[in-house]
């Protein structure tokens, strides 16, 4: 079956317009985590859903970050009002269980770059 | 709050050698560990996921160990090859209900043919 799949693959903006970033999960996992990738660290938590809730964004760096998963599937990251650091690599990953003793599989990522 | 620490950050070998990565963490309260590989510009491939009551995991010519109460893994490659190159980065997952990942820098690993 597909594993993890992010578009787009590549995206650059310009500061402060709005972005989205979309993650379709592997098929029937329930838990689906974000995370971003600065240059040369590893990934940083940003907020994992179980079904369609949030059920923790403690990760999110300020409320110009929001995220949905409405349908328990398909989830999109959104960024308002960009900014140069948001440049990263956003991550996403799907798990059958959220509960900690379940692996994570990971999508490509998108690579945003703000301008 | 737990850290997880990766050393060294890049490491050159030649082909066929053996070698070791280090990762450790700061709080022994853990679910499980995992070891991911990430070649440049992709996503990340799990290797190892070694649970808290485990103390190794092998596949192939990888061997993970861990010791959660010294708050240290290893991560052995046997016999490697040039198609090892690539980045290797550890994981912890934090006790609670979300199963997030807490990752440390990573090491880079580059062998010579």
């Amino acid at each position: 079956g597909a594993g993890v799949s992010q578009t787009p693959s590549n995206k650059v903006t310009e500061k402060g317009k709005y972005v989205e970033l979309r993650c379709d999960p592997i098929s029937g996992h329930t838990a689906l985590y974000w995370y971003r990738q600065s240059l040369g660290q590893g990934p940083e938590f940003l907020i994992y859903f179980q079904g369609t809730g949030a059920a923790d964004d403690s990760g999110l760096p300020n409320d110009r970050f929001f995220a949905v998963r409405p349908e328990g599937s398909v989830s999109t990251l959104k960024i308002q009002r960009t900014e140069r650091g948001d440049s990263a690599v956003y991550l996403c990953a799907s798990s059958l269980s959220g509960t900690g003793f379940g692996e994570q599989y990971f999508g490509p990522g998108t690579r945003l770059t703000v301008t | 709050k737990q850290e997880v620490t990766q050393i060294p950050a890049a490491l050159s070998v030649p082909e066929g050698e053996n070698l070791v990565l280090n990762c450790s963490f700061t709080d022994s309260a853990i679910y499980n560990l995992q070891w991911f590989r990430q070649d440049p510009g992709k996503g990340l491939t799990s290797l190892l996921l070694i649970q808290s009551s485990q103390r190794e995991q092998t596949s192939g010519r990888l061997n993970a160990s861990l010791d959660k109460s010294s708050g240290r893994s290893t991560l052995y490659i046997a016999a490697s090859q040039p198609g090892d190159s690539a980045t290797y980065l550890c994981a912890v997952t934090p006790p609670g209900n979300t199963g997030k990942l807490i990752f440390g820098q990573g090491t880079t690993l580059q062998v010579k043919p």
